[in-house]
């Protein structure tokens, strides 16, 4: 399967406690995005990468939300001190991007990672 | 400020009862505009991208059209296995950000046997 796989698919975690996950791209993919998506809303922009570089942070991003892309390849969303509002559907997409001008940026996305803040 | 608006909320059809969902986005300067589709505790899957007014594109049931400031997804003699939330999404404008797709809230399709 060489769709954007994400780890875990579930998480449950109690308030005040750090949670990571994990997204793998498509591999020839240069661009890497995080969404968060909760219940009847469509997904929400939280930041993206261009291979390693973190090119734009959403004002949804608090603090307590920190992203890496070591090496272009996977990324990692850690959220720090989670709370209840934190619970949603993280979601990872990807896209190839080679001039800017010329594309239309079409996003593939994972299965998500599903997180209850208890 | 970018937006994206869906119609109706929810869909429900009898199976080959052929409708169509709406979405109509305020944007300075549509790079682009994405239909997915998302099932029930899934990532969306993307269906369609149009750039310019009067494109339209094909897949199996499926027909997105756009114009200059909505596009549909029309659906042709549905099955119970098109059921599913459809959403619609615009690329943000040059000048603005770069990175993310402005979302719609979605159309929950039911399609009933």
């Amino acid at each position: 399967d060489t769709g954007v796989s994400q780890n875990p698919r579930h998480k449950i975690t109690k308030r005040g406690q750090n949670v990571t996950f994990r997204c793998d791209p498509i591999s020839e993919h240069n661009r890497l995005y995080w969404y968060r998506q909760t219940l009847g809303q469509g997904p929400e922009f939280l930041t993206y990468f261009q291979n390693e570089a973190q090119l734009e942070k959403s004002r949804l991003l608090s603090d307590r939300f920190s992203a890496e892309r070591p090496k272009g390849s996977f990324s990692t969303l850690e959220i720090q001190r989670t709370e209840q509002g934190d619970s949603a559907m993280y979601l990872c997409a990807s896209s190839l991007v080679v001039l800017e001008v010329y594309s239309y940026n079409e996003q593939f996305f994972g299965p998500g990672t599903r997180l209850t803040v208890l | 400020e970018d937006q994206v608006t869906q119609s109706p909320e929810a869909l429900r059809l009898q199976e080959g009862e052929s409708s169509s969902l709406n979405c109509s986005y305020t944007v300075s300067g549509l790079r682009g505009l994405f239909w997915y589709r998302q099932d029930p505790g899934k990532g969306p899957e993307f269906l369609f991208t149009l750039y310019s007014a009067g494109e339209e594109k094909e897949k199996e049931r499926l027909k997105a059209t756009l114009t200059k400031k909505e596009s549909f997804l029309h659906i042709t003699a549905p099955k119970p296995e098109d059921s599913a939330t459809y959403l619609c999404a615009v690329q943000a404008p040059y000048g603005g950000s770069q990175g993310n797709l402005i979302f719609g809230k979605g159309t929950k399709l039911s399609v009933k046997p």
